[in-house]
């Protein structure tokens, strides 16, 4: 089993929709968690962390379930500029990210 | 934030020869960089893990004869690419963390697309 798992997508959305998945992880000793922004044949930007909580930042919410083992992120009224692959990333000692979920916002 | 480059962005090699890639820190000294590996529609795959002035710690299934790490100074890593080969042909992304930085405060360098001909 892979250490992260992610939906690979595409999801396709309109502008103005929510789009929302989920990553798995397969150490429920994991402590730290963060989603990632990828656009095409760039670097991994950090996006948000995600707190036991859950947090909020702007549009974008992160959610953890320790007790499903998964990490969720979903984006709200959807922008253009919101078109990129996002990965999830685990923090054990060394960063485990998944393969990443393809989103696409069309106008 | 802090800024980490990458030369060159993207090199084209041929079969057999070997290629020198460098991550920069610009303005923070990095104790720790780290060296991954990104083929089309997969993750980000650690290949290793280098502290300055001691030997790479390289993830399982990565030769470390083969792709040579140097960590010899604060600012520069260095990931060499030996008797390079098709397969070999991906896109190489480094990552630099400071001595002060949480775990996973790593800044990205922009990346090498590496293409062996």
């Amino acid at each position: 089993r892979k250490e992260v798992e992610q939906d690979p997508g595409p999801f396709n959305v309109p502008e103005g929709a929510t789009v929302a998945f989920n990553c798995t992880y397969s150490n429920s000793a994991s402590q730290s968690f963060f989603w990632y922004r990828q656009d095409c044949r760039k670097e991994p930007k950090l996006l948000m962390s995600v707190y036991s909580s859950g947090n909020e930042d702007g549009r974008f919410t992160a959610q953890l379930n320790r007790a499903s083992q998964y990490i969720s992120l979903l984006i709200r009224d959807s922008k253009l500029s919101d078109s990129a692959t996002y990965l999830c990333a685990v923090d054990d000692y060394k960063l485990s990210f998944g393969a990443g979920t393809t989103v696409t916002v069309r106008a | 934030g802090a800024v980490v480059s990458q030369h060159p962005s993207r090199v084209i090699c041929k079969s057999g020869t070997s290629v020198k890639i460098e991550c920069r820190s610009l303005d923070f000294q990095a104790t720790t960089m780290f060296w991954y590996r990104q083929f089309p529609k997969q993750s980000l795959m650690l290949m290793a893990t280098s502290n300055e002035g001691s030997k790479a710690t390289y993830e399982q299934g990565v030769e470390k004869d083969k792709f040579l790490i140097n960590h010899a100074s604060l600012t520069l890593s260095t990931l060499t690419v030996t008797s390079a080969h098709p397969e070999d042909s991906s896109f190489y992304i480094c990552s630099a963390r400071g001595a002060s930085s949480a775990s996973y405060e790593q800044y990205f360098g922009p990346g090498t697309r590496l293409t062996v001909t």
